[in-house]
């Protein structure tokens, strides 16, 4: 089942901090973020795995609790560079490498 | 390091015809996936080979087949197309080591008409 996003849109000003939901019905393995820029592929962000971990890539970080199948997506001090739309995508099994991806979070960035 | 590379890049096909994608991974990784994303939605999972077996299959009709050569790159093949299929398709590949990363190339882009 397609882990649900939210919210589905943020617009922010240039330096304010966002934070994005993922959601899932099912016992999770792992957590995946990606962003993608309009026309663009998908760019990896990180992966979460089973056992609760938090992990941070300059200004944007993620947690992931296995107990409540959610992860959430923290951006910090917002760049322009960071407008997107963000997807997670999960994993129910370990080396299944199936993703199944949210509907995503549109996030702009004005300056 | 060459990232992740689809061909062609744009596609326009009738109704009922037959389209033939393709991908080559980065060097080194022997996984490829293969989802397809609708205008506006979430990519979703068609196919995942590695070392030229298939690994996973998404819920999409027999229409739909792949399959990886021995040098891991990989064709997608749609036959029957119908305007629904009309989408971003986008390939992803994976590091051996680290084989849950996936990183996607530039999708082709069906039109159906």
């Amino acid at each position: 089942q397609q882990p649900v996003q939210s919210p589905q849109a943020v617009i922010l000003r240039e330096g304010e901090d966002a934070v994005i939901n993922c959601s899932s019905s099912k016992a999770l393995y792992s957590v995946h973020w990606y962003r993608q820029k309009h026309g663009e592929a998908p760019v990896f962000l990180m992966i979460l795995l089973k056992g609760g971990e938090q992990k941070g890539h300059e200004k944007i970080s993620a947690s992931f609790n296995e107990k409540k199948q959610q992860s959430s997506l923290y951006l910090t001090a917002s760049q322009l560079s960071y407008s997107g739309t963000y997807f997670c995508g999960t994993e129910s099994i370990q080396g299944a490498q199936k993703l199944v991806f949210g509907q995503g979070t549109r996030l702009t960035i004005n300056p | 390091d060459a990232g992740v590379t689809q061909s062609p890049t744009h596609l326009i096909k009738t109704r009922g015809q037959h389209v033939t994608l393709r991908c080559s991974p980065i060097s080194g990784h022997k996984s490829v996936s293969w989802y397809q994303q609708v205008l506006g939605q979430g990519p979703q999972f068609i196919f995942q080979y590695y070392e030229k077996e298939e690994r996973g299959r998404g819920n999409f009709p027999d229409r739909f087949s792949a399959r990886q050569f021995p040098n891991y790159s990989s064709e997608l093949n749609v036959n029957a197309l119908l305007l629904g299929d009309s989408a971003l398709y986008l390939c992803a590949s994976s590091p051996p080591v680290r084989v849950n990363e996936q990183y996607f190339g530039p999708g082709t882009r069906l039109t159906v008409t």
